[in-house]
Order: C-alpha cells, then structure tokens, then sequence
C-alpha cells in the first residue's frame, strides 16, 4: 500500500522565520519517487522537486531545501526566510515503482506567512 | 510554455445535470488524470488513462464517467450532478515513462463546481 501522511494542517509564520513541512511516506516497493508540489490561491499544482528513493542527497535551491531520510521515510521541506509570496498549500507526493503512473497526495499543508 | 488547459475556471450546475469537465494538454503526454480535491482530504483521483480510448478506475470513480477519444483531450462527466460532487477539480497529465518524466505531473489550473 502507499500512503503519504502531512499531518500539519495548517501553520502560520512570520516573514522572515523558517519553517519545516513535515511528510512522511509509506510504500513496499524498493524504488519509488517523492514530490512536493505548491498550490497557491491561483489554484494550480507547481511542481518544486522529485527525488528518487535511490538518491538520498539532500538538495536546496534558494530558500528551499529538502530532508530525504530512508530510514525515518521522511522527506520533508524547509523555507528559510520566508516570504509572504510562500503562502500556499504544499502537496507531498509519491509514487512508487510498482504503481503504474498513479501518484499518491497527502492531504496538504497550508502555510500562512504574515507580513 | 507547456500547458494542461481546463475549460472552465468556475462552473455551477444544478443537481441532475449531466456536466462535462474539459481537460486539454499540449505536451504530448500519454497519461491524463482527474482528481478531486477537498479540504482536509487532499487529492483524490477519480479516473485516469494511460493511452486514448483507454481508461481506469481510481479511487472514487462513483458518480463520475471519463472519456479520452484523443491523446492530447480527457473529459470528465458527472452523469447526474449531485450536491455531494460539490469540489475543486484538477486534471493532470505526465509522460509514460516516469524515470524521465521529470517532475512528474503538470496540473491544470483546476474547475471549481458548484452543485446547487
């Protein structure tokens, strides 16, 4: 079975602080695929990232930096500095090997950021 | 710039219509998606195709039919409109192959319908 559990609903930050979205993942297969996605107001998914259950580097660009960790199966994302601009809804996403093309969501997290 | 196209931004039906969501992408993608997606409930898939003419059952195919005559255009059809289908809906499409699929899904900007 997969499952991708974001058990932070919603969190609420100043600018400036840093914050950490929390996803943590449940699969058999020995290869799968994370994502993260972010939903502003306008309402489309962006994509951010994809890492490969085979790659355990962690990778920042920017603000942005990502915690793959396998043995915790977590992969969770940090804005630093945050911005008003990050305000929106963050989707974890895996998908695994064995799966077909099906992706599996968690149900979101809604980042807040005031000004 | 690539791009998955849906319809209509906003649409309110009334209960017992039958209502067709448009999703178009231009990317050549050989996998469309429908979700739903709900507060607290995240996304939801209701049907997707792996190829045109082709089609499966996701997780909450009730209610709802799809349709994919052509690669690049999926439809989704509510039979007979109910309250409950109330929802924000999003298509998606990705390539075949994973593995150089990149970032996985391209999302349309979504069908907020209201059922009245």
């Amino acid at each position: 079975a997969q499952k991708v559990t974001q058990a932070q609903t919603e969190i609420s930050v100043v600018e400036k602080e840093d914050v950490t979205l929390d996803c943590v993942y449940e699969t058999r297969d020995t290869t799968y695929y994370l994502f993260w996605y972010k939903q502003p107001p306008s309402g489309e998914l962006v994509f951010l990232i994809r890492r490969n259950s085979f790659d355990e580097q962690n990778e920042i660009s920017g603000r942005y930096s990502w915690n793959f960790q396998k043995s915790t199966s977590s992969f969770n994302f940090t804005i630093t500095a945050s911005q008003v601009v990050d305000s929106a809804v963050y989707f974890c996403a895996l998908k695994g090997s064995n799966t077909g093309n099906q992706f599996y969501f968690g149900t979101g997290t809604s980042l807040t950021v005031i000004p | 710039d690539v791009k998955v196209t849906q319809s209509s931004r906003y649409l309110v039906k009334r209960t017992g219509e039958k209502v067709f969501l448009e999703c178009v992408q231009d990317m050549d993608h050989e996998n469309m998606f429908w979700y739903r997606q709900d507060p607290g409930l995240g996304l939801r898939l209701i049907y997707f195709s792996y190829d045109v003419k082709m089609k499966e059952k996701g997780d909450i195919p009730e209610g709802y039919s799809v349709s994919r005559e052509k690669k690049e255009r999926f439809s989704l059809i509510l039979e007979s409109a109910s309250t409950n289908q109330t929802s924000m809906y999003l298509c998606a499409s990705s390539l075949g192959d994973i593995i150089s699929g990149g970032g996985g899904y391209t999302f349309g900007s979504g069908t907020r319908l209201t059922v009245v």
